[in-house]
């Protein structure tokens, strides 16, 4: 139980496109759902939070113009990077929370990798 | 404000030696504590977690950590290190008065050697 997927795994575009990524509960309905970029080598940082039904919470200096968030069903949020560039190339996570699970636990994705040309 | 730090971004063992990982955190209130662990092209996998019950918590493969106020450490340890332990280790920390989040560590790279 308590599965969380990520679509897709990998995604190679083109500087100035934009790229949507899907992180799923496939077990689960979550009413929480998290973002996270982590760089190579570095550590996850939180970009986002968001609750279905609701616009997303965004950390300080990540900006919501480029990085739209959509938590539309309990089972479903995507990030959209929006024009993308190069400095845009990162590992991006997403997490869950269950509505009817404790608070302090997330359930992790497996991360989506892309590569901005 | 909280933080983690993880002391060492790289550790080498022996297979059979023990593993022995460093969590400092800092928090205003006591916070919860996670070790997760990530594998190459990966999410995270939670290994153990402290919510304020008992201060040596045991986790899955192996793994165990204690809660120590009074050093405000989170040290992640294994009796014996096994190939399979090669991995990405992250302490985080979250403040369940703060929104729930996670605030993580910088990590630490395990290499096991045979």
């Amino acid at each position: 139980g308590a599965v969380v997927s990520q679509h897709p795994s990998w995604v190679i575009c083109k500087s100035g496109t934009s790229v949507k990524i899907e992180c799923r509960s496939l077990d689960f309905q979550a009413t929480t759902m998290f973002w996270y970029r982590q760089f190579p080598k570095q550590s996850l940082m939180l970009m986002a939070t968001s609750n279905e039904g609701s616009k997303a919470t965004y950390e300080q200096g990540v900006e919501k113009d480029k990085f739209l968030i959509n938590h539309a069903s309990l089972t479903l949020s995507t990030l959209t990077v929006t024009s993308a560039h190069p400095e845009d190339s990162s590992f991006y996570i997403c997490s869950a929370r269950a509505a009817s699970g404790r608070v302090d636990e997330q359930f992790f994705g497996p991360g989506t990798r892309l590569t901005v040309l | 404000a909280q933080s983690v730090t993880q002391l060492g971004s790289h550790v080498s063992v022996s297979e059979g030696a023990l593993v022995l990982l460093r969590c400092n955190y800092s928090s205003s209130v006591p916070p919860y504590l996670f070790w997760y662990v990530q594998y190459p092209n990966q999410g995270l996998q939670l290994l153990l977690k402290y919510t304020s019950a008992a201060t040596l918590v045991k986790g899955i493969n192996g793994f165990e950590a204690e809660f120590k106020k009074s050093e405000t450490s989170f040290h992640l340890t294994k009796p014996s290190a096994h190939m399979s332990d090669a991995a990405e280790y992250f302490c985080a920390v979250m403040r369940i008065s703060a929104g729930n989040k996670l605030t993580f560590g910088g990590g630490t790279r395990v290499l096991v050697k045979p």
